[in-house]
């Protein structure tokens, strides 16, 4: 089976642009969740999306936005760039189970970077 | 969001063995993840532990104590490529996940 990939792996962007991140995960997983990490902060979940749902939201700004389309490929969007969105951004995959037990693959992640 | 800790950083030898702990909040706790991850690289999945008790694999096991809201990570017999950042991860209802912060395991010969 594949494995997580993600598009694309480095972009640079200016504050203020706008920027949109793919994720497509390993088939037959219907869960995919976002996740950016920064030497500060470590990982910091953003959202999961299930069945084109978003089912589970962190603590971000609007700004951040996410979709899943019916084959379960998810797109990540950030508006409005700002200095402090410079980070690595990572999908994870899952199958997408309630209740625990619900392992995350994770792809091998889009480094961002806002000057 | 829930609290998981995990030391920040460790050393240890080569052909040692390591402890790396993980507290989370109990409440609503449905499993425990641990991650391995090398500088620029993508976390990879480890292990996972829902029941109380030890689970083995190779040279790494992890343990989980669901009352004390507590699990460990034990390295055996330690390599260099071992040298690593170590991630807890607790699952929560409603497929909430929640990282620590990780832990940078230094290897030296």
């Amino acid at each position: 089976k594949a494995g997580v990939t993600q598009t694309p792996r480095y972009l640079i962007k200016t504050r203020g642009q706008q920027v949109t991140l793919s994720c497509s995960p390993i088939s037959g997983h219907r869960s995919v969740s976002w996740y950016q990490q920064t030497p500060g902060q470590g990982l910091q979940f953003l959202f999961e999306y299930f069945s084109e749902t978003q089912r589970n939201k962190g603590n971000f700004p609007g700004r951040f936005s996410g979709r899943q389309f019916s084959n379960s490929r998810s797109e990540m969007n950030v508006s409005t760039l700002e200095l402090g969105d410079s980070a690595l951004y990572l999908c994870a995959s899952s199958a997408g189970l309630a209740g625990g037990g619900d392992t995350q693959y994770f792809g091998p992640g889009t480094r961002l970077t806002v000057l | 969001g829930q609290n998981i800790d995990q030391p920040t950083e460790m050393t240890a030898t080569e052909g040692a063995i390591v402890q790396i702990n993980c507290t989370y909040q109990t409440s609503g706790f449905n499993g425990l993840f641990w991650y391995q991850q090398h500088a620029g690289e993508a976390p990879t999945f480890l292990s996972y532990n829902v029941l109380d008790g030890l689970e083995e694999k190779g040279r790494f096991s992890s343990f989980l104590s669901r009352s004390k809201g507590y699990s460990y990570l034990l390295l055996k017999e330690l390599q260099m490529k071992d040298s690593a950042s170590y991630l807890c991860a607790a699952a929560y209802n409603f497929n909430k996940f929640y990282f620590g912060s990780g832990t940078k395991l230094n290897v030296k010969p």
